[in-house]
C-alpha cells in the first residue's frame, strides 16, 4: 500500500549546501511531478517528467534540477540551497498526463528548511 | 493563463452539518477538468472529487458533491453530514483538457469541523 514515497520527510540545510529529495512510486505510473507548497500560495509545479527519459520545467524551476532515474524514481536536487527554497515539497505521479483527467497521487511531503 | 481562486481562506462547520467551499476559475478553454483535493494535517494530498467540463451532471462521491456552473466558471464543493475527519485544507485545481500537463491550484480553504 505504498503509492508514492518521498525521502527525507524533514531536512534542515544551511545556505549554499546541496541536497537531493528522492521520490519513488510503485503504481507503474508514467508521469511524475515535483511541487512546492508555500503558505498562502497553493502548490506550484517545479518540474515534471511526462515519461521515463524526459523532464521539463514547470512554473518555478529556478534553483532546481531533476533526474528521472527510471520509471519508478524521480529525484529533485538543490545544488546551492537558498532561504527562498524553504518550503514543503511534494512528489506526485499519474498514469499519464495526456490521457483522461490525469488524477495525481501525492507523496506525504518533505519539509525543507534552509537557514 | 488559467487562474483558480478560493475566496474563503477559512471555514468552519458543526459536525453533522453541511458546508460549501467556493472555487472560481478563469479560462478561455472549453475542454478542461476540475478537482478538489484534501490535505489533512498529515500533509498528504488526497483526491476528493473530479469533474469533466464536458459533463453537465455534477459529480458526487458519497458525502461530497460539486456544483459545477460552467458559464459562471464556478466549482463549489459541498460536504454533507460533516465529520471530524473532514477537517483539512481543501484545494481546488484546474487542468486543461489538451496536452498541457499543468495542474493549477487555488490557495486553499482551511476547514474546521467543530464537535
Amino acid at each position: 500500500n505504498a503509492g508514492v514515497t518521498q525521502t527525507p520527510k524533514f531536512q534542515v540545510l544551511k545556505t549554499g549546501q546541496s541536497m537531493t529529495l528522492q521520490c519513488a512510486q510503485d503504481m507503474n505510473h508514467n508521469s511524475m511531478y515535483w511541487y512546492r507548497q508555500d503558505p498562502g500560495m497553493g502548490l506550484r509545479l517545479i518540474y515534471y517528467s511526462a515519461s521515463e527519459g524526459t523532464t521539463d520545467k514547470g512554473e518555478v524551476p529556478n534553483g532546481y534540477n531533476v533526474s528521472r532515474l527510471n520509471k519508478r524514481e524521480f529525484s529533485l536536487r538543490l545544488e546551492s540551497a537558498a532561504p527562498s527554497q524553504t518550503s514543503v515539497y511534494f512528489c506526485a505521479s499519474s498514469e499519464a498526463f495526456t490521457v483522461g483527467a490525469n488524477v495525481l497521487t501525492f507523496g506525504a511531503g518533505s519539509r525543507l528548511t534552509v537557514l | 493563463a488559467q487562474t483558480v481562486t478560493q475566496s474563503q481562506p477559512e471555514m468552519s462547520v458543526q459536525e453533522a452539518e453541511t458546508v460549501t467551499l467556493s472555487c472560481t476559475y478563469d479560462t478561455s478553454e472549453s475542454d478542461y477538468y476540475l478537482f478538489w483535493y484534501k490535505q489533512p494535517p498529515s500533509r498528504q494530498m488526497i483526491l476528493v472529487i473530479r469533474q469533466e467540463a464536458y459533463k453537465q451532471q455534477n459529480a458526487t462521491e458519497n458525502r461530497f458533491s460539486v456544483n459545477f456552473q460552467k458559464a459562471a466558471k464556478s466549482f463549489s464543493l459541498k460536504i454533507s453530514d460533516s465529520q471530524l475527519g473532514d477537517a483539512a485544507m481543501y484545494f481546488c485545481a484546474y487542468r486543461s483538457g489538451g496536452s498541457n500537463y499543468k495542474l493549477t491550484f487555488g490557495k486553499g480553504t482551511l476547514l474546521t469541523v467543530n464537535p
